[in-house]
């Protein structure tokens, strides 16, 4: 089965709302990451949160190692925050490679 | 933050030809990799190298050879490209002396015809 799993696979919300995305994994992770996938494609790293909780901006992840999962919060929506999160673990133990989730697709709506 | 680049951008090409996307990152990063991620998928890993000379294996390497030339430049390589090989392409780099983060490239969009 996948190792990773996201949900919801895709989400509407409306500017202003909130955003909850949900990452379970299968196997004990060393390390998180968080990112965001742009329509266009383009990846960048929102988080590295191998465990606890982190914030930059109007994002939060909390991690719970022991559960084998993590949630990215997204707060007060934007239009601009349209596109895809992905979870992504390191199952290695070495910190060498990741598995990545298939992603969440936010949409939000003016 | 790491400055990855890749080249080129967008690749079309014939089945049965031959292509390598390259990428460069200018930080030192001793690891450096190749994803692809195709529609339904996450990112998966092709190959990667933890320096120059230096090759490992990763999840999905079948039609893939890829080659680690410096610090800076990791190539990929698809010597008889397939139809199955169309995909957006990531490169990415890390440095496990200062941090566990994977920084990544703009992507390559491959498609073979």
């Amino acid at each position: 089965g996948q190792q990773v799993q996201q949900s919801p696979s895709s989400l509407v919300l409306q500017e202003g709302e909130n955003a909850e995305l949900q990452c379970n994994f299968s196997s004990t992770a060393t390390q998180l990451q968080w990112f965001y996938q742009s329509p266009g494609g383009s990846l960048v790293s929102l988080l590295s949160n191998p465990s606890g909780t982190k914030h930059t901006g109007r994002l939060t992840s909390t991690t719970v190692t022991k559960e084998r999962r993590s949630s990215l919060h997204i707060s007060s929506s934007q239009t601009t925050d349209s596109g895809t999160y992905l979870c992504a673990i390191d199952i290695s133990g070495s910190f060498n490679k990741l598995t990545f989730g298939a992603g969440t697709r936010l949409a939000v709506c003016p | 933050e790491a400055a990855v680049t890749q080249s080129p951008r967008n690749k079309v090409t014939v089945t049965g030809g031959n292509v390598t996307l390259s990428c460069r990152q200018t930080n030192s990063h001793n690891y450096m990799y190749w994803y692809r991620q195709d529609t339904g998928h996450g990112l998966r890993l092709i190959h990667y190298s933890y320096g120059a000379g230096n090759l490992q294996i990763g999840d999905v390497p079948d039609g893939y050879k890829a080659t680690r030339t410096t610090q800076e430049d990791f190539f990929l390589l698809l010597e008889l490209a397939s139809p199955s090989q169309t995909s957006l392409y990531f490169c990415a780099s890390r440095d496990t002396q200062t941090g566990r983060e994977q920084y990544f490239g703009p992507g390559t969009r491959l498609t073979v015809l």
